[in-house]
């Protein structure tokens, strides 16, 4: 059964910093991998995607990347901001990947200080 | 992008009532829809797929019985809450995959809040 968790549950930085956040799968078959941001009471919005084949993606300051044998992708945000404060979450999309079934983790709330 | 409409954001209601939830695509045919659950402080889990014009498939341990699930047309699904409790006090999301759009996107709704008093 696929398992998803996201490292740390939450996190603090000043405005400007670099950071990182991380998600580990315990099934290496997955058909691709996805980055949302949620915002409180809101919906998903959906950053980065990478299909199984790939090892990043990046859009603007945002990088994500992909290592199926070890289970393990990163989200890297650049020069952190306070609108990105939400909260993270990583989802996993297993094969075919004509289901469209999404295993997300628990999430990392984020909090950038002015 | 594809925009998928979610109604009503937030709902209350006492104890025994239905509650019926609304996901509509906007300005895309959806062949598929989703339905999420999330309880505070955990993630995001998949309560039932529906399919245009057939039954909702359901995942282990969702009755089916309870949230009734309707895909009428290719643009609106609805999760009908029955009979609510406490229990099912939790934040309900779906999303929808557009046809003739690969399976790549998936397009989520706003969510909405649901608390049983």
């Amino acid at each position: 059964k696929q398992e998803v968790t996201q490292i740390p549950a939450a996190l603090s930085v000043p405005e400007g910093e670099n950071l990182v956040l991380n998600c580990s799968f315990t099934d290496s078959a997955i058909y691709n991998l996805q980055w949302f941001r949620q915002d409180p009471g809101k919906g998903l919005t959906s950053l980065l995607l990478i299909q199984s084949s790939q090892r990043e993606q990046t859009s603007g300051r945002l990088n994500a990347s992909l290592d199926k044998s070890s289970g393990r992708s990163t989200l890297y945000i650049a020069a952190s901001q306070p609108g990105d404060s939400a909260t993270y979450l990583c989802a996993v999309r297993p094969p075919p990947g004509n289901t469209g079934k999404l295993i997300f983790g628990q999430g990392t709330t984020l909090q950038v200080k002015p | 992008g594809a925009v998928v409409s979610q109604h009503p954001s937030r709902v209350i209601c006492k104890s025994g009532t239905s509650v019926k939830i609304e996901c509509r695509s906007l300005d895309f045919q959806a062949t598929t829809m989703f339905w999420y659950r999330q309880f505070p402080k955990q993630s995001l889990m998949l309560m039932a797929t529906s399919n245009e014009g057939s039954k909702a498939t359901y995942e282990q341990g969702v009755e089916k019985d309870k949230f009734l699930i309707n895909h009428a047309s290719l643009t609106l699904s609805t999760l009908t809450v029955t009979s609510a409790h406490p229990e099912d006090s939790s934040f309900y999301i779906c999303s929808a995959r557009a046809l003739g759009q690969g399976d790549e996107k998936l397009f989520f709704g706003s969510g909405t809040q649901l608390s049983v008093l």
